[in-house]
């Protein structure tokens, strides 16, 4: 069974702190995203990487970095956590050849910075 | 920019219901489309999908059909069940080698026994 684990799936965090939200897929894949999903916003994409030591920007990387040093791991980093980063955020992977097929997601983190 | 449109919820209904999600977009070129749904507490999987006009997708008795014309992609249920009862995303994706999907807002979607 595929599988996309995540490794928080509520965490609480202070305004300024660095935080740490890490993503493991399975099945070899060598995409991986990162999106944070808010009430009538849908799923918004912060960064995304095409394979390891590679990463590309989405739509809202603004205070956000991102880490993937090894091929079934990938890292969101909130350099100094702000309350408008209290959100879920969601990772998801997809093979490198599945063209428009199906992107598999984790579990989410729900993250509230206080 | 590509986008798309997906009707507000919440929407409650019934069991046995008919279930429309109406779903449109706007894309400069000639998108994918797919519906994905979640569960409470799960993170996002695919329901159903469709790369073509004119073609239909179809899962779990949910279906869809791409309407170039209409730039549509409603979500149909002829009968729903109480595990129905999850947030539905309409999203797109351009080009086969494009790596991002564009969503909707998202509709939440109840069934009452």
């Amino acid at each position: 069974d595929v599988k996309v684990t995540q490794s928080s799936r509520y965490l609480v965090k202070r305004t300024g702190e660095k935080v740490f939200l890490e993503c493991v897929q399975d099945m070899d894949h060598e995409n991986m995203f990162w999106y944070r999903q808010d009430p009538g916003l849908g799923l918004r994409l912060i960064y995304f990487s095409y394979d390891v030591k590679m990463k590309e920007k989405g739509d809202i990387p603004e205070g956000y970095s991102v880490s993937r040093e090894k091929k079934e791991r990938f890292s969101l980093i909130l350099e100094s956590a702000s309350t408008n980063q209290t959100s879920m955020y969601l990772c998801a992977s997809r093979h490198r050849l599945a063209g428009m097929d199906e992107q598999f997601f984790g579990p989410g983190t729900r993250l509230t910075v206080l | 920019g590509d986008s798309v449109t997906q009707m507000e919820g919440p929407v409650t209904l019934s069991e046995e219901a008919f279930l429309t999600i109406n779903c449109t977009y706007t894309a400069t070129g000639y998108p994918s489309l797919f519906w994905y749904v979640q569960y409470p507490g799960e993170g996002l999987q695919l329901l159903l999908k469709a790369t073509k006009a004119d073609d239909k997708g179809s899962n779990k008795g949910f279906e869809a059909t791409y309407r170039k014309e209409t730039t549509s992609f409603h979500l149909e249920k002829g009968s729903v069940q109480v595990s129905d009862s999850a947030v539905y995303f309409c999203a797109l994706t351009l080009d086969f080698n494009d790596y991002k999907l564009s969503f909707g807002a998202g509709t939440t979607v109840t069934v009452r026994a």
